[in-house]
């Protein structure tokens, strides 16, 4: 089975600063798909960035950008200035990617993370 | 376009009671995914529908049913409800099961206390 493990439960950063998020999964499939989804108090989950697992070159979604390590199963998130809105539950998740897009995710336990002004 | 719209939002039951909680997908898709987020946990899937049948289920017991509407909206069953039972239910929806680079959109969840 797969599982998907955010080691980070909270990290906290100040407004405009970098921070990254840790993910890492465990699966034996060779095609599949890693997301990062934000939960923002609404409770909402909101997609934020997609890595198909066949593409070597890391997704960025403006001043969202992963960092893909197929052979290490890391799949980190790097928030760019960040802004206050950007505070929020983030999670990591994976889909198996030969059942199409409506195939389950697996959730990580996600990161909660702080904006300080 | 209206996104994906659960009711209601908020829901209190005692043990032993059912509930139902509806799902309206996103305008254009015929699928729905049902996760169950317990506090400080991520979402567990729980089932999928797609074209009134259930096509993949996740490791809950019977007491967790569903159903799916001509229409693709869906409700979500559980019998004899347990404390644990406790927690947000979020549905998801998607379009066809065999499209690789769709996405699921979720809605904001139902909240569910069980007393």
């Amino acid at each position: 089975a797969q599982t998907v493990t955010q080691s980070q439960p909270e990290m906290s950063v100040q407004e405009a600063e970098t921070v990254t998020l840790s993910c890492t999964y465990d699966t034996s499939e060779s095609d599949y798909y890693l997301f990062w989804y934000k939960q923002p108090p609404s409770r909402q989950m909101i997609l934020v960035i997609r890595q198909e697992a066949y593409k070597q070159q890391n997704a960025t979604e403006n001043r969202f950008s992963v960092n893909f390590q197929k052979a290490a199963k890391s799949f980190s998130l790097k928030i760019s200035d960040s802004q206050l809105g950007d505070a929020a539950m983030y999670f990591c998740a994976y889909r198996r990617g030969r059942q199409g897009g409506s195939e389950k995710l697996v959730f990580g336990k996600g990161t909660k993370l702080t904006v300080n002004p | 376009d209206a996104g994906v719209t659960q009711s209601p939002t908020h829901l209190i039951k005692t043990r032993g009671q059912q509930v139902t909680l509806r799902c309206s997908p996103k305008s254009g898709h015929d699928t729905v995914s049902w996760y169950q987020q317990a506090l400080g946990q991520g979402p567990q899937f729980i089932f999928q529908y797609y074209e009134e049948e259930e096509r993949q289920r996740g490791n809950f017991p019977d007491r967790f049913s569903g159903h799916q509407f001509p229409n693709y909206s869906s409700e979500l069953n559980v019998n004899a409800l347990l404390l644990g039972d406790s927690a947000l239910y979020l549905c998801a929806s998607s379009l066809g099961l065999a499209l690789a680079k769709n996405i699921q959109y979720f809605g904001a969840g139902t909240r569910l206390s069980v007393l």
